[in-house]
């Protein structure tokens, strides 16, 4: 069965440095999400793309995050410098195509420690 | 902006008992989708059940369904005969009608007891 990957699954780094997230989404979708869930909330969405483009970034900070999806298909979501409040777990999402019928499918998150 | 409000932050039910989990919402639009999520201990989030805003009739998914109140804005689940293995959060979520932000509320961790 198809699924999300998401790498690493685990990171700690210091605080003031730099921290990238890698997702590959499942073959053939187009939508990609990028989400934070602090522990015991819901997840927050920081970015959506549509093959290439962003959707919607409004709520990413994006003085110290960036995201990327250059040929439409995998996604890096970058932290620099991170600080200690980034500490969550961070989700990555894809569904067929932009459309509301269409299921999220969802990846094992990357859960991130900054100390 | 959508919010999405789950005010139960923990419940508990014996097992083969049937539960009710609360959700509430704000939105200004007319037509959207709505979502209950599962996020077992350490494993990813998956789909339980969605339901269409401009439907009528409540969806069901097996021992799962849900109660929609489109002029309350509220959109709960029921899990009927309560599982070991439905232990987990859930979390409601919300889409426009346009598929773009699934806007999730902040959970409610269900266990069931044995």
């Amino acid at each position: 069965e198809a699924e999300v990957a998401q790498s690493p699954r685990y990171k700690i780094t210091e605080k003031s440095q730099a921290v990238a997230f890698w997702c590959d989404p499942i073959s053939g979708h187009a939508t990609l999400y990028w989400y934070r869930q602090i522990l015991g909330q819901g997840p927050e969405l920081l970015v959506q793309f549509q093959d290439e483009s962003v959707v919607d970034d409004s709520q990413l900070p994006k003085d110290r995050f960036s995201a990327e999806r250059l040929k439409g298909v995998d996604s890096t979501l970058k932290i620099q410098p991170a600080e200690l409040g980034d500490s969550a777990m961070y989700l990555c999402a894809s569904s067929l195509a932009s459309g509301a019928s269409t299921e999220a499918f969802f990846g094992q998150g990357t859960r991130l420690t900054v100390v | 902006a959508q919010t999405v409000t789950q005010s139960q932050p923990e419940m508990s039910v014996q097992e083969a008992e049937t539960v009710t989990l609360s959700c509430t919402y704000d939105t200004s639009e007319s037509n959207y989708y709505l979502f209950w999520y599962k996020q077992p201990p350490s494993r990813q989030m998956i789909l339980v059940i969605r339901q269409e805003a401009y439907k009528q009739q409540n969806a069901t998914e097996n021992r799962f369904s849900v109660n929609f109140q489109k002029a309350a804005k509220s959109f709960s689940l029921k899990i009927s005969d309560s599982q070991l293995g439905d232990t987990a959060m859930y979390f409601c979520a919300f889409m426009n009608n346009a598929g773009n932000m699934l806007t999730f509320g902040g959970g409610t961790r269900l266990m069931v007891k044995p």
